[in-house]
């Protein structure tokens, strides 16, 4: 049984600090590494893809990957009020179908 | 460009009841995936479709079926529905290729009575 694994959380930040979402996830074959953020009541938001080891980022998020540990983050730096959501971490194979760990909810404080 | 998109958006039934959900595709993706995600979880994988064929199905039992039109749009169907099927189900559009990500629509929210 492919897993993904999320600290549940809640995680709780001040505004303007850096919060940082961890994964694992047990298919070694695993390819594409996706992080998703979910508003309540709403669908998830794609924000950041992961293909190969290192880091990756995008305006105020990094991703980074290591595939040797099976690890997936995802920091947030200089957080907002806005970034208080639930952030999914997501992992495809060859076979393209997600694989979703149960989602660790971020409060940002004001 | 349009984006996902999925009617309705909320649906009342009742036990043993038949259910219809549709999804129209992000404009240019081929392939089209249905999760359910329950309350407090993450989506779980119920099946894909690419050009009108199923190409991958998660853990469901086979009274949760699907089709896809040579539009690209999807149905997804669920007959005798159970109490447990209440979720928000979710539909997610991509491109058949490695690496790509999927997009999702605003979703379904299903209850069953």
């Amino acid at each position: 049984q492919k897993e993904v694994e999320q600290n549940s959380g809640p995680l709780s930040v001040p505004e303007g600090a850096i919060a940082s979402l961890n994964c694992t996830y047990s298919d070694r074959g695993s390819q594409s590494f996706f992080w998703y953020r979910q508003y309540s009541g709403k669908s998830p938001e794609l924000i950041m893809s992961i293909y190969s080891n290192g880091d990756k980022e995008d305006g105020r998020f990094t991703a980074q990957l290591n595939k040797a540990s099976q690890y997936v983050s995802l920091l947030i730096r200089d957080s907002q009020p806005s970034d208080s959501a639930t952030y999914l971490c997501a992992v495809s194979g060859s076979a393209r179908q997600l694989t979703f760990g149960s989602g660790t909810q971020l409060t940002v404080l004001p | 460009e349009t984006g996902v998109t999925q009617s309705p958006t909320h649906l009342i039934k009742t036990r043993g009841q038949q259910v219809t959900l549709r999804c129209s595709s992000q404009s240019g993706h081929n392939t089209v995936s249905w999760y359910q995600q329950a309350l407090g979880q993450g989506p779980q994988f119920i099946f894909q479709y690419y050009r009108e064929e199923e190409n991958g199905r998660g853990n469901f039992p086979p009274r949760f079926s699907g089709l896809q039109f040579p539009n690209y749009s999807s149905e997804l169907n669920v007959n005798a529905l159970e109490l447990d099927d209440s979720a928000l189900y979710l539909c997610a559009s991509s491109l058949d290729r490695a690496n790509q990500p999927q997009h999702f629509g605003d979703g379904t929210r299903l209850s069953i009575l």
